[in-house]
């Protein structure tokens, strides 16, 4: 079992729609989660990061952590043409450096 | 400005060659990564080093190699022996101790002609 899986979509949504991500993993003992937006063509950029459970706004963007089912959001509120993108999501396997990452969602926001 | 540098942008490479990517940061990271990413495969880590000297095989580490001889530079290797070299390879660096975010290069676009 891979240690975070995603939904690759693509997702296609009309401009001002609220917009979910999600992932899901594998090992109880991750606490740190991370979510990355990536252009096409380009380096990925940090878009927020959480710690343990519980919910993280910034903006338009909410990370949200479930640990009891080991499930990971990221909701954009009034999306905007700007925020098509793929996104990722990330996390450090227990007890390690070692960053895993999922396949990432291709999102399209249409005006 | 600090950040990580990744050079060339574009690389082309005949087969059967061995190439060097460049990747260089100045946020005094002890940790280092490269991942390597097709369309449809998301980003799979190829190696990571924590400090200097050291560094550890990510899930497909066949056919590259790395050094890290310098706290800021950690150059890959992809070598004549990695069967489908063509991708994007991305360097990233970040914390090591407290589990913290990473920060990405902006690629190199591998292509093998």
């Amino acid at each position: 079992q891979k240690e975070v899986e995603q939904d690759p979509g693509p997702l296609s949504v009309p401009e001002g729609a609220i917009v979910s991500l999600n992932c899901t993993y594998s090992n109880s003992a991750f606490q740190y989660f991370m979510w990355y937006r990536q252009y096409s063509r380009k380096g990925p950029e940090l878009l927020m990061y959480t710690y343990s459970s519980g919910n993280k706004e910034d903006g338009r963007f909410t990370a949200q952590v479930d640990k009891s089912s080991k499930y990971i959001s990221l909701f954009i509120r009034d999306s905007q043409p700007s925020d098509s993108a793929t996104y990722l999501c990330a996390t450090f396997q227990g007890g390690s450096e070692k960053l895993v990452f999922g396949k990432g969602t291709k999102l399209t926001v249409n005006p | 400005d600090g950040g990580i540098t990744q050079s060339p942008k574009y690389l082309f490479r005949k087969e059967g060659q061995n190439v060097t990517l460049s990747c260089e940061q100045n946020l005094n990271h002890d940790a280092m990564y490269w991942y390597r990413q097709d369309p449809g495969q998301g980003l799979r880590l190829i190696y990571y080093s924590q400090i200097v000297n050291d560094f550890q095989k990510g899930d497909i580490a066949e056919g590259y190699s790395v050094s890290r001889e310098k706290k800021e530079s950690f150059p890959l290797t992809v070598t004549s022996a990695q069967k489908n070299p063509t991708a994007f390879y991305l360097c990233a660096s970040g914390y090591t101790g407290v589990e913290t975010e990473a920060f990405f290069g902006q690629g190199t676009r591998l292509t093998v002609v």
